[in-house]
């Protein structure tokens, strides 16, 4: 079955980059995903990656994916305190089928 | 942008009630919505995806009589938990997927239900 692993806590000092891994077992995955999770909210979706895809850069924000080693990580340029949250890692073999997620990874931003 | 809603956002229940949960697309409509239940430290996980007007498909090990889902329109899907224990405390998400592309899938706030 899909199996999603994350790194449970990260923590930085703010203005550091911050990197948080993710490794994924289905190789099949075609959509890799980016949620943060803010205390008592919701998922917000941050940025995402196809498969044949091997970088993409939004802003602070740059998602490396190695399909090889089937691994994923969210780099985080100049961190600040309001990107203390969860971040979550997901994916899925299609856009029609349900998201797979990683048990998040909880970043702490040290001022 | 999308919006989805769920209400309400905190509810405290004695144990033996029902508690139904709402989860609307403020600005769109949902073909097909999603129920997550998620523990403390822990993931998602998937319980059950909806589609209006037809019965809801259910995870393997989630009782489909204890957490009765209804899609009756494309803005709205409900999730009853019946009968509730304190085992079933825990944070309801709901998700919206808007059209067939793979990205239009919004989550909501959550719900957290504590069982006394």
């Amino acid at each position: 079955g899909e199996d999603v692993e994350q790194s449970l806590f990260l923590s930085v000092r703010e203005g550091d980059s911050s990197v948080i891994n993710c490794t994924y077992t289905d190789s099949s995955s075609t959509y890799l995903y980016w949620y943060k999770q803010e205390p008592g909210a919701g998922l917000q979706l941050l940025t995402y990656i196809f498969s044949n895809m091997d970088m993409k850069q939004d802003q602070r924000l740059t998602v490396l994916l190695n399909k090889k080693d089937k691994h994923l990580s969210l780099r985080i340029a100049d961190t600040q305190t309001g990107d203390s949250a969860i971040y979550f890692c997901a994916e899925s073999l299609s856009g029609n089928t349900p998201l797979v997620f990683g048990k998040g990874t909880r970043l702490s931003v040290i001022a | 942008g999308a919006v989805v809603s769920q209400h309400p956002s905190r509810v405290i229940c004695k144990s033996g009630t029902s508690v139904k949960i709402e989860c609307r697309s403020l600005d769109f409509q949902a073909t097909t919505m999603f129920w997550y239940r998620q523990f403390p430290k822990q993931s998602l996980m998937l319980m059950a995806t909806s589609n209006e007007g037809s019965k809801a498909t259910y995870e393997q090990g989630v009782e489909k009589d204890k957490f009765l889902i209804n899609h009756a329109s494309l803005t709205l899907s409900t999730l009853t938990v019946t009968s509730a224990h304190p085992e079933d405390s825990s944070f309801y998400i709901c998700s919206a997927r808007r059209g067939a592309s793979w990205n239009e899938q919004f989550f909501g706030p959550g719900t957290r239900l504590t069982v006394l």
